[in-house]
């Protein structure tokens, strides 16, 4: 019964190429994030949504695309992957001002 | 930007030996929390402290908080080999957000 999971575990694709990663909590959190970690294991997050609606969107370029159906999926798909897209994407959720459970995240090397 | 620091970047010890890590961050907050990433996996929450308290334990934790100098401390006592892993401080801003913001993370390796 894994809380919140997400698929695929690794990504390895060509630059320029289109993906998309899911996401998916089983917890009835009503908030999920979308976050970064860089190779310096720098995390950054990068989107936040509540039931279903974009809160925070922290100047990712508008390559990437977050979707949410319904508030337990978030996913995000990227277009014209490039190389500095590389990293560790994690999702997460929470309830407001409580702790955040993360996925085991997303490798995705663009070569 | 990150919020917060994390010090040391890297930090080795005996096994038994008391590990101390420490975070400072720039703005108002609600809470802050600790967590854990073991190599190649998710990360792991471990406390978290309001920003009306001052300490707080879970078994072998033992976090502060300090708010009029913006800074957190976690302290791991009696340290084991499977305490091995990054720890990042997060905070959750008093903005009325809903975002976590973490730390720069410290690299513990506890040596058997």
């Amino acid at each position: 019964d894994t809380a919140v999971s997400q698929t695929p575990k690794y990504l390895v694709t060509q630059m320029g190429n289109d993906k998309s990663i899911k996401c998916e909590q089983n917890l009835g959190h009503d908030t999920m994030y979308w976050y970064k970690q860089d190779s310096k294991k720098f995390l950054k997050i990068m989107f936040s949504y509540n039931n279903k609606e974009l809160i925070i969107n922290e100047t990712v370029p508008n390559r990437f695309s977050p979707k949410s159906p319904d508030k337990a999926h978030l996913n995000l798909h990227i277009n014209s992957l490039e190389l500095g897209d590389s990293a560790v994407y994690f999702c997460a959720s929470s309830q407001v001002g409580r702790e955040a459970f993360f996925g085991q995240g997303t490798r995705l090397t663009v070569v | 930007s990150q919020q917060g620091e994390e010090d040391p970047q890297a930090l080795s010890i005996q096994e038994g030996e008391n590990a101390t890590m420490n975070c400072s961050y720039k703005t108002s907050i609600n809470n802050l929390q600790w967590y854990r990433q073991n190599s190649g996996r998710g990360l792991v929450h471990l406390i978290l402290i309001r920003s009306n308290e001052r300490e707080k334990h879970s078994g072998r934790l033992r976090v502060t908080l300090d708010t009029s100098k913006k800074s957190s401390s976690l302290l791991i006592t009696a340290s084991r080999a499977a305490d091995t892993a990054s720890y990042f401080c997060a905070t959750d801003a008093d903005f009325g957000n809903e975002k976590l913001t973490f730390g720069t993370g410290t690299r513990l390796t506890i040596i058997p």
